[in-house]
């Protein structure tokens, strides 16, 4: 049964270029949410996908986006990349969006993207 | 707002003694609360949550926490230490009410045990 599976596990990127990170959800789950952790601090949420649509969405500009395919796999985009923006990105999966039936959310490994 | 605290950047202890990481809540309402472990360049692993019930959780790998409504914490234990448990640890809060599993997380606690 696979895991929470994210592509490119690095990436180094310029100021100023776009990126696209992707994640494929643990089987059997449909919600991916993703998160930046910066260095030295705790995951911050970015926004959550479901049914092909961003259902919430953190404190973040609108130079970070996403997207949902019917496969319930996962894009994010961050454009007009600032150094700030160097962190590890992690994906999360999970069966619907809240916590029914107890589940926890299932992260995948991260990628890690550093801009120069 | 809901938010967690993790008033420890790092504990210290020795192989085979008890360890407890720290963590404080503030939530309006009844928390959900959750535990997870972090080795280097990877991504988080659940350890256990409180939802509501038993205020002792045992989860994974022999951790298990108690959760404290009058004093607003939710620590993390083991009664014998590993080294294979040095790890980064984090505590989250679940944000919002009803269907969201958005979370909240502290700013980690590194763990390191001693042989």
């Amino acid at each position: 049964d696979a895991g929470v599976t994210q592509s490119p596990t690095h990436l180094i990127k310029t100021r100023g270029q776009q990126v696209t990170l992707r994640c494929s959800p643990k089987s059997g789950h449909d919600t991916v949410s993703w998160y930046q952790q910066a260095l030295g601090q705790g995951p911050q949420f970015i926004f959550q996908y479901y049914e092909e649509e961003e259902r919430q969405r953190g404190n973040f500009p609108d130079r970070f986006s996403g997207h949902q395919f019917p496969n319930y796999s996962s894009e994010l985009n961050v454009n007009a990349l600032l150094l700030g923006d160097s962190a590890l990105y992690l994906c999360a999966s999970s069966f619907g969006t809240g916590f029914g039936g107890n589940s926890p959310l299932h992260f995948g490994n991260g990628t890690r993207l550093t801009v120069t | 707002a809901q938010s967690v605290a993790q008033p420890e950047d790092q504990v210290n202890v020795a192989e085979g003694n008890p360890l407890t990481v720290k963590c404080t809540y503030s939530v309006s309402g009844n928390p959900y609360l959750f535990w997870y472990v972090q080795y280097p360049n990877r991504g988080l692993q659940f350890l256990l949550k409180y939802i509501t019930g038993d205020n002792l959780v045992k989860g994974s790998y022999g951790f298990e926490a108690e959760f404290n409504k009058s004093q607003t914490s939710f620590h993390l234990k083991k009664p014998s230490a590993l080294v294979s448990d040095s790890a980064l640890y984090f505590c989250a809060v679940r944000d919002g009410w009803g269907a969201t599993n958005k979370l909240i997380f502290g700013t980690g606690t590194l763990l390191a045990v001693q042989p």
